[in-house]
């Protein structure tokens, strides 16, 4: 089955213990990125990849590291987590040229405290 | 991108159809106009994306008016399953990235 997998689905951390939610999709698409849902703000994004070993930021970066190392994987890094961390994330990816949608991750809940 | 205008929230019958509308009065000529959804505790879903013409997809169908300034996503019989918030966006993948520019959605409900 065609999809994205994040892991883990939740998680509980402390301020400053540097996490890692990793991304993997089976679809072979160059293209993946990670955004973040806050209620009232919506969904934003916060980096994304053109393909392997390209990145750049998207509107919400600070924070945040991400790396593109191989195709399929594209895990999101926080160094410090702090509170205003704690969101719903989501990795999307999709194929670059001819269009048939973003394939989005199930999610990860993440609370810093 | 364009901005999009979009109910907060619609109410449908189960096993009706269900028109969800879209404004758009500043669309370019090279947006395309794309729709999601987010189901509950879910990632959101591509339900359908056009240009110009009418589309059609085992999920839903998407009329575009002829101006383009407006368009409908339209669900043909609303399911439970059909409860999500409804994004309509705007995308000219030419000009402005693969960035997806989500507003607030329209809150579907489906009562039984």
């Amino acid at each position: 089955e065609a999809q994205v997998t994040q892991n883990p689905r939740y998680l509980i951390t402390v301020t400053g213990k540097k996490l890692t939610v990793t991304c993997s999709q089976n679809m072979n698409h160059e293209y993946m990125s990670w955004y973040r849902q806050d209620p009232g703000l919506g969904l934003r994004q916060i980096y994304y990849s053109m393909n392997v070993e390209v990145t750049d930021k998207g509107d919400v970066p600070e924070g945040y590291k991400v790396s593109r190392k191989e195709k399929r994987n594209f895990p999101l890094i926080l160094e410090s987590p702090s509170p205003n961390q704690t969101s719903l994330y989501f990795c999307a990816s999709r194929r670059q040229g001819l269009f048939d949608g973003y394939t989005f991750g199930s999610g990860t809940r993440l609370t810093v405290v | 991108d364009a901005k999009t205008t979009q109910p907060n929230s619609m109410e449908s019958n189960e096993e009706e159809p269900v028109h969800l509308p879209c404004n758009h009065s500043t669309i370019s000529g090279t947006d395309y106009i794309h729709w999601y959804r987010q189901l509950p505790s879910q990632g959101p879903e591509y339900v359908i994306h056009g240009l110009t013409s009418n589309v059609n997809n085992r999920m839903a169908s998407l009329a575009i008016a002829e101006d383009r300034k407006s368009s409908t996503l339209i669900l043909h019989r609303a399911t439970l399953r059909d409860a999500a918030v409804y994004y309509c966006i705007l995308r000219d993948e030419a000009n402005s990235g693969y960035a997806l520019n989500f507003g607030k959605g329209t809150s579907l409900l489906v009562t039984p």
